[in-house]
């Protein structure tokens, strides 16, 4: 059974670091991007990154480079999300999702597998 | 980017009505179009990918269609567990953008 598995709930104040994990099962993890969406309390799906975990080749959406550093590490089928310093408004819920390819007129991505979410609060 | 746009923002419906949810994209983008249902506190469903294929254990009253710029969602007899958010997303080219969501509530 695939299944991604999401870190646990985390409260922090403005201004600290944190790294949150999704450990793939199931499927041979190096060999599928894993992207990353945010839903902040009450809203709708933001899309944030992929990560290619066999080379760690990663793109990231323009409205959250240089705000999250995304990574893999494929001997333990893990992502992670990490922040350097985070804001209240960085308070929402993260999800990681599984990726596939199908080839149609042209390559394209749908995410088939998600996580439970890792709830994240930033508040002083 | 691309944006996504979807039609209406929500929606009141009984059981047994039939459901059409509109999906436009900014720029041409193919069949590279997805459809998630995401119920309260819970992560969103894979329902339809690639415009019209119903993603394995996804009821049958699920079907998409669409082209191009112009997509759509339609449930044909509302079931009590379809209440939810449906979000719409590109999966042509980076960023793959999610559309708004339209939510399904009961009339």
């Amino acid at each position: 059974d695939v299944q991604l598995l999401q870190s646990g709930a985390e409260v922090k104040k403005p201004g600290e670091s944190l790294k949150i994990s999704c450990k793939g099962s199931g499927y041979s993890f190096s060999n599928y991007w894993i992207g990353w969406v945010r839903q902040m309390p009450g809203q709708g799906l933001e899309w944030m990154g992929i990560i290619y975990p066999s080379d760690s080749d990663s793109k990231y959406s323009p409205s959250f480079q240089g705000h999250v550093t995304m990574s893999a590490d494929k001997s333990i089928s893990t992502a992670y999300l990490q922040w350097s310093s985070l804001k209240a408004s960085d308070t929402a819920i993260y999800y990681c999702a599984r990726l596939l390819t199908l080839a149609g007129d042209s390559y394209f991505f749908y995410m088939d597998v998600w996580g439970r979410g890792s709830t994240v609060t930033v508040s002083s | 980017d691309i944006q996504m746009t979807q039609s209406p923002s929500s929606l009141s419906a009984s059981v047994g009505d039939r459901v059409t949810i509109t999906c436009r994209a900014s720029q041409t983008i193919s069949t590279s179009l997805n459809w998630y249902q995401q119920k309260p506190g819970k992560a969103p469903k894979l329902l339809i990918y690639g415009a019209s294929s119903l993603q394995s254990g996804v009821p049958s009253r699920f079907s998409g269609s669409g082209s191009g710029t112009d997509f759509t969602l339609t449930i044909s007899s509302l079931l009590p567990e379809d209440f939810a958010t449906y979000y719409c997303q590109q999966g042509s080219s980076t960023p793959f953008t999610f559309g708004p969501g339209t939510t399904v509530d009961f009339k």
